[in-house]
């Protein structure tokens, strides 16, 4: 089946913990994206990938980090949490960089910053 | 800058009522656009897509949607809604000059009442 899959899907943690987010999909996708969405403001683009080793930055990028060394993975890394940085996060997928198509999304990771 | 304007932010219908939800983008240019649908604890999932021909776009469920050029909208219609409708509903562009960047408006939380 066809899927983004995300973990953790629920994650409370504290103030400069470090923790990632894992974000693989099995599509063969080129073009990756993570996104966190806050109640009010949609859905805003964190980093994106259009390929192995390559990604830039989104709308929201400050104090995240990601990585591409597979085509499949694109993790979310928080280097030093901060109660700002509680949302919900979706990373999602699609062909690649140049087509229009669609973006096919994971479940969602919900994380708590105390 | 270009952005996506989403200006019901939540809608309360009662069973059967007709629903048309507004989006609105600022883009002199060509775009492709997409409503995602986001029910309950779940991912957003695409509920219907324009790229060229028809303006008049029929989705998944009974939604349908209009691309007016002239007025930079493509707003999200349904003759009669039901209660299982209930989600929040997202517009988004992606621009033909920058194929990455998706753009998406802030959403409209659509209540339905049984």
């Amino acid at each position: 089946e066809a899927q983004v899959t995300q973990n953790p899907r629920y994650l409370i943690t504290v103030t400069g913990k470090k923790l990632t987010v894992t974000c693989s999909q099995n599509m063969n996708h080129e073009y990756m994206s993570w996104y966190r969405q806050d109640p009010g403001l949609g859905l805003r683009q964190i980093y994106y990938s259009m390929n192995v080793e390559v990604t830039d930055k989104g709308d929201v990028p400050e104090g995240y980090k990601v990585s591409r060394k597979e085509k499949r993975n694109f993790p979310l890394i928080l280097e030093s949490p901060s109660p700002n940085q509680t949302s919900l996060y979706f990373c999602a997928s699609k062909f690649r960089t140049g087509d229009t198509g669609e973006l096919f999304f994971g479940e969602g990771s919900r994380l708590t910053v105390l | 800058a270009q952005s996506v304007s989403q200006h019901n932010h939540h809608v309360i219908l009662s069973e059967a009522a007709s629903l048309e939800l507004g989006c609105n983008y600022s883009y002199g240019g060509t775009v492709n656009l997409f409503w995602y649908v986001q029910y309950p604890g779940q991912h957003l999932q695409l509920l219907l897509k324009y790229f060229s021909g028809d303006p008049l776009v029929k989705g998944i469920k009974g939604f349908e949607a209009e691309f007016i050029k002239s007025k930079f909208s493509f707003n999200l219609r349904k003759p009669s809604v039901q209660w299982s409708d209930t989600a929040e509903y997202f517009c988004a562009v992606i621009l033909y000059s920058s194929a990455s960047k998706i753009i998406f408006g802030s959403g409209t939380r659509l209540s339905i009442r049984p």
